[in-house]
């Protein structure tokens, strides 16, 4: 059966630091990620997805990143966090010839 | 670009009774998937109930079920002898030709004893 881990589950880190949350799903190959963003309250906003390696698109602009250097390994990244980075990620994933995703367990990141 | 929405920000029910959520969502594409998830205070998100737009039979999975109505644009979820850990936040998702799913803002369910 295939599972999805994300770390760390909880992150609190002071304005202007760097930033890298792991993603990894196993039991499945080239399987289509996701990184969403929740605010407290709120609906998910869609920040990246990746249907292969080193193929990263982009949702919204902004000091985020994510990379893909394995098939099933994807890595949200930030040089310098912003107070409006703080908020609960959710990686996600689904095959090709699935339609759902499966989400992983999040990490709740506080910037302070 | 499509758009879902959840008109009910917040919805309340007494347990073991019938509570529905409502769905709509705009879209030009004819062949698409719709989801219900639920996000309980752990904030895990897990899929409930999963649509296909060519289906016309409503999906049903234990207490939980559809009432899709392609032509409205409509997409209910009706939860039935609702239990206390169906307290939770509920997403309706719609997903067309791209990768990518596209959620309404949430409802939250409120499961009185």
């Amino acid at each position: 059966s295939q599972t999805i881990h994300q770390w760390p589950a909880t992150l609190v880190q002071p304005v202007g630091s760097p930033l890298s949350l792991e993603c990894t799903v196993e039991g499945t190959s080239n399987p289509n990620l996701y990184w969403y963003r929740q605010a407290a309250g709120r609906g998910l906003q869609l920040l990246f997805y990746s249907v292969g390696i080193g193929q990263i698109s982009s949702e919204v602009p902004q000091n985020l990143s994510a990379s893909r250097p394995q098939d099933r390994q994807f890595i949200l990244s930030s040089k310098k966090l912003l107070l409006s980075d703080s908020g609960f990620y959710l990686c996600a994933w689904t095959r090709d010839s699935s339609h759902e995703q499966y989400f992983g367990p999040g990490t709740r990141l506080t910037v302070t | 670009a499509q758009t879902v929405t959840q008109s009910q920000p917040e919805m309340s029910v007494q347990e073991a009774e019938t509570v529905t959520l409502s769905c709509t969502y705009d879209t030009s594409e004819s062949d698409y998937y719709l989801f219900w998830y639920k996000q309980p205070p752990s904030r895990q998100m897990i899929l409930v109930i999963r649509q296909e737009a060519y289906k016309q039979q409503n999906a049903t999975e234990n207490r939980f079920s559809v009432n899709f109505q392609k032509a409205a644009k409509s997409f209910s979820l009706k939860i039935s002898d609702s239990q206390l850990g169906d307290a939770a936040m509920y997403f309706c998702a719609f997903r067309g030709g791209s990768e990518k799913l596209v959620f309404g803002k949430g409802t939250k369910l409120t499961v009185n004893p």
